[in-house]
């Protein structure tokens, strides 16, 4: 029973425009929500967060928009940049669960110049 | 601060043969992770710990897997016999008493021949 879902596993963007990485969930527990960043041969990096009291959370050129309703977050990268073709994953977590992740599957991005 | 070390960063070895892997959390971090990572199952949380205990170990897949945490600034994994399906990429990630986000280390690349 996969809890996290990211049912796109690849994305090509053009440089400039703007990425749209989606996730969703299952679990209405779920109360923080994170989204990791992985390089080939790198371990995946922490880029952004958001607790389910907010619906959006901004960190230059990322934003993450969420859903409680719907299930669903995003992540906007605008504009986007080669240097942000990688491996995303969003996971999500429950209060006062020991900091346990439940992470999707990735999404790879590709950034064209 | 250092982040998350790892070692050896890559292993190679004979199936039948032991392995340990290392990991040393971010000064401070009370909760440590062990990830798997492969192809086919994507990122998969093996054990945790908060405050040097194991709070949940349902994901080690079998009994050639064991994990200790002696002190707060050590962790092992270990796979003994080790086989070929074991190959996969290994993380360790740890996290602060203050929030869920969990930063990860490098990561060890095994190999079982």
């Amino acid at each position: 029973d996969q809890q996290v879902k990211q049912n796109s596993p690849s994305l090509s963007v053009q440089e400039g425009r703007i990425s749209i990485l989606n996730c969703d969930y299952t679990n209405s527990m779920f109360d923080y929500f994170l989204w990791y960043k992985k390089y080939p041969a790198e371990g995946p990096t922490f880029l952004i967060s958001i607790s389910s009291i907010k619906d959006k959370n901004e960190d230059g050129r990322f934003t993450v928009f969420l859903n409680k309703s719907a299930k669903h977050l995003s992540l906007h990268i605008v504009p986007s940049q080669p240097g942000d073709s990688a491996v995303y994953f969003c996971a999500a977590s429950v209060y006062n669960q020991g900091g346990k992740l439940i992470f999707g599957q990735g999404t790879e991005l590709s950034v064209k110049p | 601060d250092a982040g998350v070390i790892q070692s050896p960063r890559h292993e190679v070895t004979e199936m039948g043969q032991e392995v340990t892997l290392r990991c040393k959390p971010i000064s401070g971090h009370n909760s440590l992770f062990w990830y798997r990572q492969t192809m086919m199952r994507g990122l998969e949380l093996l054990i945790y710990f908060n405050n040097n205990v194991p709070i949940d170990d349902s994901g080690m897949p079998e009994d050639r897997f064991s994990a200790k945490m002696p002190n707060a600034s050590f962790s092992t994994l270990k796979i003994q016999p080790s086989e070929p399906r074991d190959s996969a990429v290994y993380f360790c990630a740890s996290s602060s008493p203050l929030r869920d986000t969990q930063y990860f280390g490098p990561g060890t690349r095994l190999t079982v021949l």
